[in-house]
């Protein structure tokens, strides 16, 4: 089956540090990855994707590249602020499922001043 | 562009009691999913719909759960009768289809606590 993992939380960094948010997929076949942001009272929303290999998604400062070789697709930003305090979540989707996704557990980031 | 709309944001009723949760999708999206999310749990999907036709509806927790899409702009999920561990906050995303490659755009949510 799909699975995606995740780097367990929660993360907390000070502002303007780097971040790195591991996942690390396992898909039976060649799927779009994800990553969603969550702030608090809110729903998931889009931060960026990927969707194919070696391509890198960007927004924000953050960015992430999908590598095939490694089934991976960390999240990178190189100052974080305060914020980017929020709940990250990793997704795969593959044409096979017809729309539906594979969501990560999530991890909780937190920024201090 | 108007996005995914939930109804209503919070909703408290004692257990037992029927609870209708609403959501509005994005205009002409054809996929809509229903989510709970509980710290416990985490994210799970409950049943998603294309062209409100429901595809998989292996996540809804048991027969109390249900989950209707009547038409392509409105979508009820119901619980009845509700108990406290229905506590959560459940959401709806929609998405066009054209393959694996398009994100899920969620609403807000609904906060429902059974008391």
């Amino acid at each position: 089956g799909n699975s995606v993992t995740q780097m367990e939380g929660p993360v907390t960094l000070s502002e303007e540090a780097f971040l790195t948010i591991n996942c690390t997929y396992t898909a039976t076949g060649y799927p779009s990855l994800f990553w969603y942001v969550q702030y608090p009272g809110e729903g998931l929303q889009l931060l960026l994707k990927a969707t194919k290999a070696d391509d890198k998604g960007s927004n924000k400062g953050f960015e992430a590249t999908y590598r095939k070789e490694t089934t991976s697709f960390h999240l990178e930003k190189g100052s974080v602020q305060v914020s980017d305090s929020a709940v990250y979540f990793c997704a795969l989707s593959l044409n096979t499922n017809a729309g539906k996704s594979t969501f990560g557990d999530g991890t909780t980031l937190t920024v201090k001043p | 562009d108007a996005g995914v709309i939930q109804s209503p944001r919070h909703e408290v009723t004692e257990m037992g009691q029927e609870v209708t949760l609403r959501c509005k999708p994005i205009s002409g999206h054809d996929y809509l999913f229903w989510y709970r999310q509980t710290m416990m749990r985490g994210l799970e999907l409950l049943i998603y719909f294309n062209n409100n036709v429901p595809i998989d509806d292996s996540g809804m927790p048991e027969d109390r759960f249900s989950a209707k899409m009547p038409n392509a702009s409105f979508s009820t999920l119901k619980i009845q009768p509700s108990e406290p561990r229905d506590s959560a906050v459940y959401f709806c995303a929609s998405s066009l289809r054209q393959g694996g490659n398009q994100p899920q755009h969620f609403g807000d949510g609904t906060r429902l606590s059974i008391l």
